[in-house]
């Protein structure tokens, strides 16, 4: 098992272009995340999933939106990037929102917003 | 006032030494109590995780919860170079895959 892997690992954007990081997991788990992580903040939820269909904003959603393509992948979209989003942003899922607690994570996507 | 508070460190420690790890906290509708692990550059990993109060064991590693005081603890026993990390708490309430983070405490231990 691959666990959950995210793409790009790496991406370097100028102010207003647009992007989307990719997710997928094959745990068969219902419920995913995205998160960024910034120095002396720990880890910010942006969006979740709770399940296939569903999504619902987090602690920081401003600036992003969300796909949840089918089970298994879940997109996240800047549309006009700002430096203020430059940020390691992580994927990770769970396997239903009642085991939230329990999230395994991908290994990251470093943006750069110049 | 951040709702997790968490000692940045740097921590560094001779190998067999023994590790303590804390985080409080303000909210006490928190009920789970997660520690995880994250290497250089790559991803968090759950290392355990306890429900309302007490202690819980795994190994190496012992997990405390005070919700009297607000306060949680990861103890490291005879700490290894392996364990050169850094460590994040966090929390979440019942039933509510909202997780919050402390800012993580880096942990290096020396050969």
């Amino acid at each position: 098992n691959a666990g959950v892997t995210q793409t790009p690992k790496f991406q370097v954007l100028k102010t207003g272009q647009s992007m989307t990081l990719q997710c997928a997991q094959d745990m068969n788990h219902n419920s995913m995340y995205w998160y960024r992580q910034d120095p002396g903040m720990g880890l910010r939820l942006i969006y979740y999933s709770a399940s296939e269909g569903t999504t619902d904003k987090g602690e920081v959603p401003n600036g992003y939106n969300v796909s949840r393509l089918n089970k298994r992948e879940f997109s996240l979209r800047l549309e006009s990037a700002a430096p203020s989003q430059t940020s390691v942003y992580f994927c990770a899922s769970s396997e239903s929102v009642e085991l939230g607690h329990e999230q395994y994570f991908g290994p990251g996507t470093r943006l750069t917003v110049t | 006032q951040k709702e997790v508070e968490q000692d940045p460190g740097p921590l560094s420690v001779p190998e067999g030494a023994i590790v303590s790890l804390n985080c409080t906290y303000s909210n006490s509708a928190f009920q789970y109590f997660m520690w995880y692990r994250q290497y250089s550059r790559k991803g968090p990993e759950l290392l355990m995780y306890t429900y309302s109060s007490g202690n819980k064991e795994d190994g190496r590693f012992t997990a405390q919860v005070d919700k009297s005081s607000k306060y949680i603890s990861l103890f490291i026993r005879d700490s290894q170079p392996s364990d050169s990390a850094t460590y994040l708490c966090a929390m979440s309430k019942y039933n509510n895959n909202d997780m919050r983070f402390g800012a993580g405490t880096r942990l290096t231990v020396k050969p």
